[in-house]
This record gives C-alpha cells, structure tokens and sequence, in this order.
C-alpha cells in the first residue's frame, strides 16, 4: 500500500538547522511531484515547497525562501527538506504530500507528519 | 495568516447536510478551477476528499461534493455521519510566487 514516512523532526534552537526525510513506497517514485506542507499549533495549513517528478523544478513559499531546500534520492525512494536558520514561526508538523506529475496542486495522498519544535 | 476564508466551523445532526465556503480572490479561487479539499482527523494523515472543484477520487463516498462560484468554493456534505466530524480545509492553486494556498478550516460537527 502507499506509505508516506516522515522522520527527523525534533527540538531545534532559533538558528539552527534540521533534516526531515520522507520515505515513500508502495508506488512509482519517479513519476509523482512532493510536497512539504506544515501546520503550526493551533494553526491551518501552509504550503512549503514542491519539488518537480524530474527532481529539477522546485518552489518556495515566500516564508521560507532561501532559508529551506527539497530535494531527492530516487535510488532510496526518498524526499528530504533541509531547513536552516530556523525560527520559531517554523514551529509546526511537516507533512510530506505527493501528487501527480500532470497536476502539482492536487495533493492526493499525506504522510502522518513530523513535529519540528524552534525554542530555546 | 491563511490566504482563503472559511468559516470557522458548521454542525448538522446526522442525515442532514452542510455546506463549507471557501472564499479566495480573483488571484487564486476565481481564476483557476484547481480547488481540492481535504479532510482531517486528529492525529491522522489528512486526507483528499474533492479535486478540480468537483471530482471525487476512488474511494470518497457520493456524499460529498464540490462546487464553485466566482471567488467562492464550496463543500458539501450529505446524508451526515459521525465519522464525517473533522477539519476540513480547501486549497487552490494561486501562481505567482504563492503557488499553492489553503483555507482557514473549518470543524464539523456532528450534533
């Protein structure tokens, strides 16, 4: 069955950097676009970024421009969001969402998330 | 600060139904038919309910359905049931450098 895998989420302080990885299975890696989408405490959702079925494309949203980056490991069937100069607004959980290559904005199956936490 | 307005929450008793507005703007809703929704439960994936304004995928029951107007989308849930309380949150593609925006929430509840 599809399985979205989150991991690597934690206790960080302001400043600091954080690896989440999503492990993906059950389906063609390759032909599907990925998504993070975070959801702060309390919070709605947030769009965060997308990186394209060819692994080239990607997009940011303006909160986390030039601070995060997603990118891939087609070999591990993996998807990573690397975030640095952390503050406490990205204190949220962090899905990891796919969706098809033809249409980036549906976004049709969701991991059950990773807590990243910013304090000192 | 959440890019589409929704309300804050509806309830319905069992059997009735209740509608979900997703107000956007002529920049996201109003100007692409790429409006989904999604359903969550506390503690569970969310999950994908409505795509394209008004497509169900496999595995949705009937009950639910979709529809747009101008800058507005709306939910719609028939024939309520208990396991239909959650959060429900809608998404449009918006362009731009905002791409992608979603809804407030909305809670359902069932009475």
């Amino acid at each position: 069955q599809v399985e979205l895998v989150e991991s690597g989420g934690g206790v960080v302080q302001p400043g600091g950097s954080l690896r989440l990885s999503c492990a993906a299975s059950g389906f063609t890696f390759n032909i599907y676009a990925f998504h993070w989408v975070r959801q702060a405490p309390g919070k709605g959702l947030e769009w965060v970024a997308v990186l394209s079925s060819y692994g080239i494309d990607n997009y940011y949203a303006d909160s986390v421009k030039g601070r995060f980056a997603i990118s891939r490991d087609v070999s591990r069937n993996t998807v990573y969001l690397q975030m640095d100069t952390l503050r406490a607004e990205d204190t949220a959980v962090y899905y990891c969402v796919r969706s098809k290559a033809t249409s980036w904005h549906n976004f049709d199956f969701w991991g059950q998330g990773t807590l990243v936490t910013v304090s000192s | 600060q959440s890019a589409l307005t929704q309300p804050r929450s509806v309830s319905g008793s069992p059997g009735q139904s209740v509608t979900i507005s997703c107000t956007g703007s002529s920049s996201d809703v109003g100007s692409y038919d790429f409006v989904s929704w999604y359903q969550c439960h506390p503690g569970r994936a969310p999950r994908f309910m409505i795509y394209d304004v008004t497509k169900r995928p496999s595995g949705v029951p009937d009950r639910f359905s979709g529809s747009k107007s101008g800058n507005t989308a709306s939910l719609t849930i028939s024939d309520l049931q208990t396991e239909d309380e959650a959060d429900y949150y809608c998404s449009s593609y918006a362009g731009g450098y905002l791409r992608y925006v979603f809804g407030s929430g909305t809670t359902v509840t069932v009475l």
